[in-house]
């Protein structure tokens, strides 16, 4: 079975730094095709991703907020980690990790969807 | 950038009835990539149809995708009562590398 959970804090300052886990079991984030994401969604808002780390460790970030996020994963605990910094409350809502599964096939990478999504961190910057 | 737009905002619909949503895109998204996702309130987004129209495991065949180039179409052929929820629209690849349209919520009339 795969699973997803979020871990961090519910509450955070303004200007403080967030720190969000991300673990994971089921699949491992070294086979060929996998990564993870983070997504928020602010309160009755639409779906906003953030962040992704692939198998082989290439990141790739939201360009808007490039310059606040960083994404790590420690393959040894099957974690990915989100970092945010200078929150503010324009940042709170809840924040969700997913794995997604593609493969290359001939010239072409296949998407196959976020197809395990987590249940979702709730924060609030006050 | 990449932006999805989607309509209508709210459909108010009847179950048995017919349900089509659209996904339209300001630039062409490649059919490898375009995907559709249901969230009821307080859960996680759920993994409908992935590459423009292939159902993911455990999506009912009632749901279908089709569409090409900058527009897409989810159908729900007879609404059940769980069907009731927001649907997104979703694409890979561009910039940013993905993007979520701003969902249409399926109502029961």
């Amino acid at each position: 079975q795969i699973t997803l959970k979020e871990s961090g804090p519910t509450l955070v300052k303004p200007t403080q730094t967030l720190t969000l886990t991300c673990s994971f079991s089921g699949f491992s984030l070294t086979t060929n095709g996998v990564a993870v994401s983070w997504i928020r969604q602010s309160p009755g808002k639409a779906l906003e991703w953030l962040a992704l780390i692939y198998w082989d460790a290439d990141k790739r970030y939201s360009p808007s907020l490039k310059s606040r996020l960083t994404i790590t994963r420690d393959t040894s605990k099957n974690q990915v980690v989100l970092t945010m910094v200078n929150m503010d409350p324009e940042d709170t809502g809840t924040y969700f990790c997913a794995r997604s599964r593609g493969a290359s096939v001939g010239l072409y990478f296949h998407f196959y969807g976020m197809d395990v999504w987590g249940q979702g961190t709730t924060v609030t910057v006050s | 950038e990449i932006v999805l737009t989607q309509s209508p905002g709210t459909l108010s619909l009847s179950p048995g009835e017919r349900a089509t949503l659209s996904c339209r895109a300001s630039q062409s998204v490649s059919s490898m990539y375009l995907a559709w996702y249901q969230q009821k309130p307080g859960q996680a987004p759920r993994l409908l149809i992935y590459g423009t129209s292939t159902r993911a495991t455990g999506t009912p065949d009632r749901f279908s995708g089709s569409g090409s180039g900058t527009d897409f179409t989810l159908t729900i052929s007879r609404l059940e009562p769980e069907d009731f929820a927001v649907y997104y629209c979703q694409q890979y690849g561009g910039s940013p590398l993905f993007t979520f349209g701003p969902g249409t919520k399926v109502d029961i009339k």
